[in-house]
């Protein structure tokens, strides 16, 4: 993962509180990718970016935003956090369909974040 | 419901032996396969991808496709200490950018 950051790595804050996590990316990658990882549910989708600003929604994502104005940049946000947010969050970059390594995704080192 | 699933485990294997993983998922048009290996408090690794029925190697590691079955495995040969972790499945389920993960199988090599 030397190609990906994640920022903060590690955050503390209060129910109702705002909260963006970055993450940044060196490699060029087309896809952006933000998962959430909780005991018993394993990796879950929250939002991806198909390109700079081209988002769409996975499986998890209500109370939660996205935006990427930068090819290298997508931005995680939680408007109003709660309790049920926390978790460890992972951006994960993906080069696209095209080529012999189509779907294949790469994970940043991860934000744990807790929410009281 | 688009699934991928895998045994949680623990899954115990003697130091030396062949570790065996299995994964199963549950549409029929999936395209691309991978494997992941996940050390606790770690991100996820990917170690293995395979597009096409049959096996296919890389060092200590085989990765096998079946898609009629709708399985695909992973084979650790001489499992070492350093193996122990969590493996996890993933599917690109259909046609898009999007793949789903198994819930992941923890594997203990035993010294």
């Amino acid at each position: 993962d030397a190609g990906i950051t994640q920022s903060p790595r590690h955050k503390v804050t209060e129910t109702g509180t705002p909260v963006t996590l970055r993450c940044h990316q060196t490699e060029n990658h087309r896809y952006m990718y933000w998962y959430r990882q909780d005991p018993g549910h394993g990796l879950r989708l929250i939002h991806y970016s198909y390109g700079v600003k081209d988002t769409d929604k996975g499986e998890v994502s209500d109370g939660y935003s996205v935006s990427r104005s930068k090819t290298e940049d997508f931005l995680l946000t939680l408007e109003s956090a709660t309790s049920s947010q926390t978790s460890v969050y992972f951006c994960a970059i993906s080069e696209g369909l095209a080529g012999e390594s189509y779907n294949e995704q790469f994970f940043g080192p991860g934000t744990r974040l807790t929410v009281l | 419901q688009k699934e991928v699933e895998q045994n949680s485990g623990p899954l115990s294997v003697p130091e030396g032996a062949i570790a065996s993983l299995n994964c199963t998922y549950s549409d029929r048009v999936s395209q691309s396969f991978f494997w992941y290996r996940q050390y606790s408090g770690k991100s996820p690794e990917l170690i293995m991808s395979i597009y096409s029925n049959g096996d296919k190697e890389d060092g200590r590691f085989t990765a096998q496709l079946n898609k009629a079955s709708q399985y695909v495995s992973l084979l650790i040969r001489d499992s070492q200490p350093s193996d122990s972790a969590t493996y996890l499945c993933a599917v690109n389920l259909t046609r898009d950018d999007k793949i789903i993960f198994g819930k992941g199988t923890r594997l203990h090599i035993l010294p």
